[in-house]
């Protein structure tokens, strides 16, 4: 059964750092990985998906790795804003029929 | 284009009553699904439906229903609700199978006393 971890659970950086968020899954047999932007009491933003036979996908400030070998996926934020500031999931497929399995996420909290 | 939309937004209910939450997407999308927010435990999939007329269950289908009344309209029910079912409530859906990006509606805070 497929395991989504991401560490850490929280992180506070100033304002125009770059920073790495980072998710682990346990199985490699993966269709695509997910990631997710949620603000307190909304919904989730759907921020880049990266497929099985990509390696990364860029959307302006972000971009995201996939090393399906070691079971590692990246989100790295270039010159971050308190706008940023958010909490971050990161999902896998958990199998053909397209369901995700998430990670607990990690609350970024940048400071002006 | 509205996406995914979810009603109610709010529900507060007495343990033991009944409601169905409401879920409808534009997208033409096959596949869609139900999860449960709760803090500490992430989202977790209620039941999902791969296409119009099936459904199946995912982690947590205990204490709920659903239907897919046709392509567009994947409806949640709660028979007899119970305090731990106290929860965020998120849609979703996808044009089927695993390769494609989900979205998601935004969510139904349920509360039971």
């Amino acid at each position: 059964k497929q395991e989504v971890t991401q560490i850490p659970a929280a992180l506070s950086v100033p304002e125009g750092e770059n920073l790495v968020l980072n998710c682990s899954f346990t199985d490699s047999a993966i269709y695509n990985l997910q990631w997710f932007r949620q603000d307190p009491g909304k919904g989730l933003t759907s921020l880049l998906l990266i497929q099985s036979s990509q390696r990364e996908q860029t959307s302006g400030r972000l971009n995201a790795s996939l090393d399906k070998s070691s079971g590692r996926s990246t989100l790295y934020i270039a010159a971050s804003q308190p706008g940023d500031s958010a909490t971050y999931l990161c999902a896998s497929e958990g199998g053909s029929q397209g369901n995700l399995i998430f990670g607990k996420g990690t609350k970024l909290s940048v400071k002006p | 284009n509205a996406g995914v939309t979810q009603t109610p937004k709010f529900q507060v209910l007495k343990t033991g009553q009944s409601m169905t939450l409401q879920c409808a997407q534009d997208m033409n999308h096959n596949s869609m699904y139900w999860y449960r927010q709760d803090p500490g435990m992430g989202l977790r999939l209620i039941y999902y439906s791969a296409s119009e007329g099936t459904t199946d269950k995912g982690e947590v289908p205990n204490g709920y229903n659903v239907s897919r009344l046709n392509k567009r309209e994947f409806s949640l029910r709660l028979e007899s609700a119970a305090p731990s079912q106290t929860s965020v409530y998120f849609c979703a859906s996808n044009s089927g199978g695993g390769s494609y990006e989900q979205y998601f509606g935004p969510g139904t805070r349920l509360t039971v006393t």
